[in-house]
C-alpha cells in the first residue's frame, strides 16, 4: 500500500491567491514526522516544513502551513499569497519511528504535485 | 556555509562502465543516504548509513554499492551501469537525534547509454 498519497498529478494557482496541496498518509506507528519540500525546474530539493505526529499545532514557516490532521491522516500543505516563485514541484515525505533505529530516518515520498502560478 | 556537495552534477556514460558519484557534507552529521529520482515514482532510498563503517539497504539498492569509511563522505558506486539506472540521484545527511533536519544536495543528473 502507498505510504504518502498525492492525489493532484498538476494544479494551477493565480497569483496572489491560497493553494493547499493534498497529502495522505498510511503508518501504524505512533511517532512519525512529515515533511514537504519544493523541487524547482532547477532540481534541487528545499525543505519547506515539518510536522511531528505529537506536535499539538499546526507547523507553520513564512507563507507555509501545514494543515494536519492526525485522525484523517492528511498533511495538506497551504500556500498563501501565491508568487510566480512558487511554481515547482511539492512534495509530501514521511519518516516512521525514531531516528536513533536502523532506517528510522528514511523518508518515504509522495509522487508529487506539480503547481503552476498564473498572472 | 553548511551544505552537501555532489559530483558530478551530470553524467552521461555507457552500460557496463563502473562509476562514482560522490557526497560530501560539512556539517558534522552522522546520518547520510541516497536516494534516486524517476517521474511518477517521487524519490526511493538506495542506500544509508547511520555512521562511519555502518551501511545498509535501503528500498532499491540492487545494482548499487555504497561505503562510509569517513563521516563527511559517502560515495555512491555503480560498479556496472545499466539504462534502467538512468536517474536524478541525490544525496542527504542529517543529524542523529534531531533526524526532522535533512539536507539535500544538488543532485546528480546520471544518463546511461
Amino acid at each position: 500500500a502507498q505510504k504518502i498519497t498525492q492525489t493532484q498529478p498538476g494544479m494551477f494557482v493565480q497569483e496572489k491567491e491560497a493553494v493547499t496541496l493534498d497529502c495522505t498518509y498510511d503508518t501504524s506507528d505512533p511517532s512519525y514526522g512529515l515533511f514537504w519540500y519544493k523541487q524547482p525546474s532547477s532540481g534541487e530539493m528545499i525543505f519547506l516544513i515539518y510536522q511531528g505526529s505529537y506536535d499539538q499545532q499546526n507547523a507553520t514557516e513564512g507563507r507555509y502551513s501545514l494543515n494536519f490532521q492526525k485522525a484523517r491522516k492528511s498533511a495538506n500543505l497551504v500556500i498563501s499569497a501565491s508568487q510566480l516563485g512558487d511554481s515547482a514541484m511539492y512534495f509530501c515525505a514521511m519518516r516512521e519511528g525514531l531516528v536513533l533505529t536502523g532506517g528510522g530516518n528514511k523518508l518515504t515520498f509522495g509522487t508529487g504535485t506539480q503547481l503552476k502560478v498564473e498572472l | 556555509e553548511a551544505q552537501v556537495t555532489q559530483n558530478p552534477r551530470y553524467l552521461i556514460t555507457v552500460t557496463g562502465k563502473k562509476l562514482t558519484v560522490t557526497c560530501s557534507q560539512n556539517m558534522n552529521h552522522e546520518y547520510m543516504s541516497w536516494y534516486r529520482q524517476d517521474p511518477g515514482l517521487g524519490l526511493r532510498q538506495i542506500y544509508y548509513s547511520m555512521n562511519v563503517e555502518v551501511t545498509d539497504k535501503g528500498d532499491v539498492p540492487e545494482g548499487y554499492k555504497v561505503s562510509r569509511k569517513e563521516k563527511r563522505n559517502f560515495p555512491l558506486i555503480l560498479e556496472s551501469p545499466s539504462p534502467n539506472q538512468t536517474s536524478l540521484y541525490f544525496c542527504a545527511s542529517s543529524p542523529i537525534p534531531k533526524g526532522y533536519e535533512q539536507y539535500f544536495g544538488p543532485g546528480t543528473r546520471l544518463t546511461v547509454t
